[in-house]
């Protein structure tokens, strides 16, 4: 079956370490995005990418990076720049210009400890 | 920049009652495209109805219809013989298209009593 998987569905991470978070899916979409989620602050976007190795910022994109070296995976590193990391993560693609329907993963609670 | 404002934090209804929710969103672009996304406890989030800006006539899916007022820039989502399975958060979300940025609201909450 297609769809989109994140792994993993929780992680823990020490103060001032890095940590990834994948994204893959197997929908043969070509965008795909990351998206914070916090209490009372929805959905907000870090990063997305239109196609393979082109990527751009969303609107809290700081502390964050990531790649798009394959169509299929979308990668998110939570680098030691990210003041406040805990939260929860989900990924999302879209297949095209015609149809626009976001798919998301099952997101990554990640927290700080 | 486009911005999607849900103004409500939480609702409330009887089951097998009818509920709306509310969404106003802000773009200068004509073309453009509005979700509803419904997030139940397991966090997976799914598609209930779209709309696209062109079409005139409103969106329906079953037990979920939306009020698209254009010129009002209001998308509001109508949830009919609400059920307990109903109970989720609730996401507007506006996309230009063309892979831009999908921008959601900040959700509401619905919560519908047995």
């Amino acid at each position: 079956d297609g769809g989109i998987t994140q792994s993993p569905k929780y992680l823990f991470r020490k103060e001032g370490q890095n940590v990834t978070l994948s994204c893959e899916q197997n929908l043969n979409h070509d965008a795909m995005y990351w998206y914070r989620q916090d209490p009372g602050q929805g959905l907000r976007l870090i990063y997305y990418s239109q196609i393979v190795n082109d990527f751009q910022k969303g609107d809290i994109a700081e502390g964050y990076s990531v790649s798009r070296e394959k169509k299929e995976s979308f990668p998110l590193t939570v680098t030691s720049a990210q003041k406040n990391p805990t939260a929860f993560y989900l990924c999302a693609s879209i297949e095209s210009v015609v149809n626009t329907e976001a798919f998301f993963g099952q997101g990554t609670r990640l927290t700080v400890v | 920049a486009q911005t999607v404002t849900q103004s409500q934090p939480e609702m409330s209804v009887q089951e097998a009652e009818t509920v709306t929710l509310s969404c106003t969103y802000d773009t200068s672009e004509n073309n453009y495209y509005l979700f509803w996304y419904k997030q139940p406890p397991s966090r997976q989030m799914i598609l209930v109805i779209r709309q696209e800006a062109y079409k005139q006539q409103n969106a329906t899916e079953n037990r979920f219809s939306v009020n698209f007022q254009k010129a009002a820039k209001s998308f509001s989502l109508k949830i009919s013989d609400s059920q307990l399975g109903d109970t989720a958060m609730y996401f507007c979300a506006f996309d230009l298209g063309a892979n831009s940025k999908l921008t959601f609201g900040k959700g509401i909450t619905l919560s519908v009593r047995p």
